[in-house]
């Protein structure tokens, strides 16, 4: 399994505003993903963040909102730009496990709410 | 493209009652699937999972079977507490990168 950790665990922010955070693992992985929980509903993944290239955006999200930087295989940030109240979310980092049937492991989340 | 559908919630019951959260796929291939739960205020803890058809996943008294023929993976346990008040997501992986396709997820409110 894989132990991650976030920064900032929850924040209150102001529109306009951008906010980086962190996602840190125990363990060396290859992929890390980034996903958003709107209040009260699923998770939509944002991009996959592979080390040495850049992120892979999935549709409706866009590196300029978004951008996301993996300098080495242990570490990931996701920075929100520009910040409206339809960001609020949770921002979930994630981890596959190593086989092709594995699970994802996650994050506790990183609360936003933007006033 | 692949896809998960499970009941809406919330599913409201009485402490020892029996539960069933109905959870159905579509996907090309033979997916592994899975049931992750959310507690109030956490984040996402895998709950069980299956990765063949036939398969039972099983946990904390949950079990899960992977049904081919009826594309589906319905979450059951047969006697509830009010600790499994929570939220509940299927999921299927939809490729060998780690990418995952989630339900809506289901609230789960157990009652004393």
């Amino acid at each position: 399994s894989a132990v991650i950790s976030q920064k900032p665990s929850r924040d209150i922010c102001q529109r306009g505003t951008s906010l980086t955070i962190q996602c840190q693992v125990d363990s060396q992985v290859t992929m890390m993903f980034w996903y958003r929980q709107q209040p009260g509903q699923s998770l939509t993944l944002i991009a996959t963040a592979n080390q040495g290239s850049e992120a892979t955006y999935e549709s409706g999200f866009v590196i300029d909102k978004f951008p996301i930087s993996r300098p080495n295989l242990t570490f990931s940030t996701l920075t929100v730009s520009n910040m409206s109240p339809e960001d609020s979310s949770i921002y979930l980092c994630s981890v596959g496990q190593g086989s092709n049937t594995g699970e994802l492991f996650f994050g506790e989340g990183s609360r936003l709410t933007v006033l | 493209g692949d896809s998960v559908t499970q009941m809406e919630g919330p599913v409201t019951l009485s402490e020892e009652a029996f539960l069933t959260i109905n959870c159905t796929y579509t996907a090309t291939g033979y997916p592994s699937l899975f049931w992750y739960v959310q507690y109030p205020g956490e984040g996402l803890q895998l709950l069980l999972k299956a990765t063949k058809a036939d398969d039972k996943g099983s946990n904390k008294g949950f079990e899960a079977t992977y049904r081919k023929e009826t594309t589906s993976f319905h979450l059951e346990k047969g006697s509830v507490q009010v600790s499994d008040s929570a939220v509940y997501f299927c999921a299927l992986r939809t490729d060998s990168w780690g990418k995952f396709q989630f339900g809506a997820g289901t609230q789960v409110v157990v009652t004393p």
